[in-house]
C-alpha cells in the first residue's frame, strides 16, 4: 500500500484558504486519493476523493499533479469549524480499499 | 443516509473481562473495519472483513478477534481486556470496489476504559 506523508499541523485564520499537502510516491496505477476529516470524539468524516487532474465539490477542492505522487486538499475561505484533523489515503477500489490505512494526519487549527 | 451505530458510545470494564463491541451497518457494505484511536498515534486499523464469516488481520490483531455472522454486523472482541486497551475504538463500512470512486462510513466511537 502507498504511504502517505502530511505536515503534523497547521495554523490559519478564518476566511483564508487552506492547502494541504499529502506526499505519495509510491502510489499505484489504480490507486485513488481520498481525504477524511475527523472532529474531536467522532469518527472520519469523507471529504473528497480523486484520481487525476482536480475534483471540486461543495466542500473542497482537490488538486494531482500528473505524476500523482502529491495531492492537495483546498479548503476555500476556512471558519472555525475547519478545526480538525485531516487525513490523506490511497487504495485502489478493485481491492475495496479493503485495508483503509490512516497515518497521522493533518491537525488544522483556525483561529478567529 | 448511511448509518454506521456502534452499540455503546463510553464503556468502563475490569481488567480481564470479555468485552464485546458492537457495529450495525444498514447499507448492505460488503467491507467493515475496527480501529482504535490513540492520542498521536491516529487511527491503527485492528481488524477488516470483506464479507460475512471473512475476517483479515490489520495492523495491531494482538488481544482482539472479530465476529461477522451476519452481512450488517461486526463484533470487535477483547478476550480478556487490560489497561493497555483503553482507547476509542472505531468501526467502519465501505462497499466493494467496483471499478469506480468508493467512500468509508464510520461510526461515532466507543470510548472503552479498562480499569
Amino acid at each position: 500500500l502507498a504511504k502517505t506523508t502530511q505536515p503534523i499541523s497547521m495554523d490559519s485564520y478564518e476566511g483564508q484558504e487552506v492547502n494541504i499537502t499529502c506526499s505519495h510516491n509510491n502510489i499505484a496505477t489504480n490507486d485513488y486519493i481520498t481525504w477524511y476529516q475527523q472532529f474531536p470524539s467522532q469518527g472520519p468524516r469523507f471529504i473528497i476523493q480523486g484520481y487525476k487532474t482536480k475534483v471540486t465539490n461543495e466542500v473542497a477542492s482537490l488538486f494531482i499533479p500528473a505524476d500523482r505522487k502529491s495531492s492537495t486538499l483546498s479548503l476555500p475561505r476556512v471558519s472555525l469549524s475547519d478545526t480538525a484533523v485531516y487525513y490523506c489515503l490511497v487504495g485502489s477500489p478493485e481491492d475495496g480499499y479493503s485495508t483503509l490505512t490512516f497515518g497521522k494526519g493533518t491537525m488544522l487549527l483556525v483561529s478567529p | 443516509d448511511v448509518k454506521v451505530t456502534q452499540s455503546s458510545r463510553y464503556l468502563v470494564k475490569r481488567t480481564g473481562e470479555k468485552v464485546f463491541l458492537e457495529c450495525v451497518q444498514d447499507m448492505d457494505h460488503e467491507n467493515m473495519f475496527w480501529y482504535r484511536q490513540d492520542p498521536g498515534l491516529g487511527l491503527r486499523l485492528i481488524y477488516f472483513s470483506y464479507d460475512v464469516k471473512m475476517k483479515e488481520k490489520g495492523d495491531i490483531p494482538e488481544g482482539y478477534s472479530v465476529s461477522r455472522e451476519k452481512k450488517e454486523r461486526f463484533s470487535l472482541i477483547l478476550e480478556s481486556a487490560s489497561t493497555n486497551q483503553t482507547s476509542m475504538y472505531l468501526c467502519a463500512s465501505s462497499p466493494a470496489g467496483t471499478g469506480g470512486e468508493t467512500e468509508a462510513f464510520f461510526g461515532q466511537g466507543t470510548r472503552l476504559t479498562v480499569v
